[in-house]
């Protein structure tokens, strides 16, 4: 069983469009992250949200943790060429440095 | 900085043989973790140790072992290897001590068992 859902799975666009991915959970987190993945390559840390309800920003990617801390969004707005990646979320457990990821979400832009 | 290195990069096996997948980080980390990643399936995890001397399982842990004799190493053994063992192989680690609970994956080990 999965712990945390990624919708869709799968998400090819046109450069310039906006898109919203999806990370949910029955589970409440102490903290959640998001994580980007290139071809041949670890995942990297993009942000890392910690209070419900909690939206941060990084240029044009907008974070959103749930209130009650289950769930998390990510939205990229005029998508470039650039922002192609696998996108993984991943719940961080207060129990100590336990990472649970979701089952990722592939992003093509179409230049 | 080199982070967190892995070798090999990628390796063939045939069915039955054994290898050794290995981890260094010179972050001085105390947290270590092997997760391996299947297409559609995200990151699951394999073994995971908080410090040298200790180690546990994470979700996956049938088919492979682990040990941390040092903070800095930390190797995936898979043992008889099988065709489902074909995966991205990806070490992490991160530390505790540093509040930010973030982690720093290698560059993976792509690992065929035909």
């Amino acid at each position: 069983t999965q712990l945390l859902e990624q919708s869709p799975q799968f998400l090819s666009i046109q450069e310039g469009e906006n898109l919203t991915v999806y990370c949910n959970s029955s589970s409440v987190f102490s903290s959640l992250q998001w994580y980007r993945q290139e071809p041949g390559e670890g995942p990297v840390l993009l942000v890392t949200v910690v209070t419900g309800g909690e939206v941060k920003k990084l240029k044009r990617l907008t974070f959103q943790f749930g209130d009650a801390r289950k769930d998390s969004s990510l939205h990229i707005t005029a998508a470039q060429p650039g922002d192609t990646g696998l996108y993984l979320c991943a719940g961080v457990r207060n129990t100590g440095n336990q990472f649970y990821f979701g089952t990722g979400t592939s992003l093509t832009v179409i230049p | 900085n080199a982070g967190v290195t892995q070798t090999p990069k990628f390796r063939i096996l045939k069915i039955g043989q054994s290898m050794t997948l290995q981890c260094t980080q010179d972050m001085n980390h105390n947290y270590m973790y092997w997760y391996r990643q299947d297409p559609g399936m995200g990151l699951k995890l394999i073994y995971y140790s908080v410090g040298a001397g200790i180690t546990d399982k994470g979700e996956v842990p049938n088919g492979y072992n682990v040990s941390r004799s040092t903070t800095e190493d930390f190797p995936l053994r898979l043992e008889l290897a099988a065709p489902s063992q074909t995966s991205v192989y990806f070490c992490a680690s991160s530390s505790s001590f540093s509040g930010a609970n973030v982690l720093t994956f290698g560059a993976g080990s792509r690992l065929t068992v035909l």
